[in-house]
């Protein structure tokens, strides 16, 4: 089957250190795969950080980074220096291009950053 | 202003009590979704709507209805709440219902039933 999965759990990271989380993806049906990361802040919705829909491309937003990579089927979320204001939740996400059926999101990630 | 409401944003029912969860977005957005997230789990998809009166089940669907009669307005009906229906339920909407689609998502309603 389909399936995302995502550094579990917590994370908790100093403030101006750097920042991965891991997210790998397995398919079965997705011949083209979209990857996605999704953060959700306290008291809101999900919102798109970054979306890569093309193999070996790399994606950037708020000084964030996560690169396609299709060999070892993976799609890191990184960041070089993160900010108490990066605390949120992390969703990696995959998607076809046939429809809502194949679309996956991760189980989260809780980032804590430490002044 | 790109918006996805929900309402209420909190809700305490007893078992075997109707829900009724609100979901509206000004974006004229064809496509919506009605996900629940549980503790430890990813969200799971209950039912996606492409347009009004033209929806479709997810992954989920068993125990939850659902309506569209605006384009903007997508409610999610519990008809006899149980008690594993207690989560987090999140609302959202997009341009296309295509997996490469962009969701913008409301901010939750955290649903209890006693």
């Amino acid at each position: 089957g389909d399936s995302v999965t995502q550094t579990e759990g917590q994370v908790t990271v100093s403030e101006s250190k750097s920042l991965i989380i891991n997210c790998t993806y397995s398919t079965t049906s997705i011949a083209y795969p979209n990857l996605f990361w999704y953060v959700r802040y306290p008291g809101e919705g999900l919102q798109l950080l970054l979306k890569v829909i093309t193999a070996g491309q790399k994606g950037s937003s708020r000084g964030f980074e996560a690169t396609y990579n299709k060999e070892t089927t993976s799609f890191h979320l990184q960041k070089a220096s993160v900010q108490e204001s990066d605390s949120a939740v992390y969703y990696c996400a995959l998607g076809g291009n046939t429809g809502y059926q194949n679309f996956y999101f991760g189980k989260g990630t809780s980032l804590t950053v430490i002044p | 202003d790109m918006k996805v409401t929900q309402m209420p944003r909190y809700l305490i029912k007893r078992m075997g009590e109707n829900v009724l969860l609100e979901c509206g977005q000004d974006m004229s957005h064809e496509t919506m979704y009605w996900y629940r997230q549980d503790p430890g789990l990813g969200l799971q998809l209950i039912y996606i709507s492409y347009d009004v009166d033209s929806n479709s089940e997810g992954d989920i669907p068993k125990g939850y209805r659902v309506s569209r009669k605006k384009r903007e307005h997508f409610s999610l009906i519990l008809d006899s709440a149980k008690t594993n229906q207690t989560s987090v339920y999140f609302c959202a909407s997009s341009a296309d219902w295509g997996g490469y689609a962009e969701q913008f998502f409301g901010p939750g309603t955290r649903l209890t039933v006693l």
